[in-house]
């Protein structure tokens, strides 16, 4: 079965640090990779993606994700993180049809 | 501004007692979803409409139904709640545009279940 796996479930950072979240995911055919983010008190919402082309994508708020296919991996980053960062992470992946499976999160703390 | 939304953002009921969450969506998009994510674990597909077909997801007690009477709207029924079905419920939506799905979410704030 796919999974989806988040390294990290808790991440506390100064502000200016960089991030870099791990996801890796089990499917050994195509795939569409997808961050999604959940402020607090908001829904989730999407923050990058990857379905095909350059594997180094960029998103909303400065945030990039790299898919390594070798590596089954979709690892997000941030080279300066701000204290509005905070919040949940969501990695997600689709190996086509309707059914998307996500990783259980990673609460991101921002320290001002 | 198109968008999804859930009502209630909290319900609680007691143990057996039917009840039914709801969605709405105004982005007019044809794929509609329900997810349950429990306390700090990901999100998980319970069922999904493309248009009226209803698609199930194999772990998906029976205990879980939905309805969708069309475009906008679309109904997550729990027939005998228990303890273990306390969650968040998230509905969220898709456009597909015909290359077989996988396309970015657009999700609700979510319903919170308490059960008593």
């Amino acid at each position: 079965a796919q999974s989806v796996s988040q390294h990290n479930h808790h991440v506390i950072l100064s502000e200016a640090a960089s991030l870099e979240l791990g996801c890796n995911y089990s499917y050994g055919g195509t795939v569409n990779l997808f961050w999604y983010v959940q402020y607090p008190g908001q829904h989730l919402q999407l923050l990058l993606k990857y379905f095909s082309g350059d594997p180094l994508v960029k998103g909303i708020k400065g945030f990039e994700a790299e898919f390594i296919k070798s590596k089954f991996s979709f690892n997000l980053r941030k080279p300066s993180v701000q204290w509005s960062d905070t919040a949940e992470y969501f990695c997600a992946v689709n190996a086509g049809g309707f059914k998307t499976i996500f990783g259980a999160g990673t609460r991101l703390f921002v320290k001002a | 501004d198109a968008m999804v939304i859930q009502n209630p953002r909290y319900q609680v009921t007691q143990f057996g007692k039917p009840v039914t969450l709801s969605c709405s969506q105004t982005l007019n998009h044809n794929v509609m979803y329900w997810y349950q994510q429990k306390s700090s674990q990901a999100p998980k597909l319970l069922f999904h409409y493309y248009d009226k077909d209803f698609n199930n997801e194999a772990d998906t007690p029976d205990n879980f139904q939905s309805r969708r009477p069309n475009t906008s709207f679309c109904f997550l029924d729990i027939r005998s709640p228990g303890l273990g079905d306390a969650a968040m419920y998230l509905c969220a939506t898709s456009r597909d545009i015909g290359a077989g799905g996988g396309y970015e979410q657009y999700f609700g704030p979510g319903t919170r279940l308490t059960v008593t």
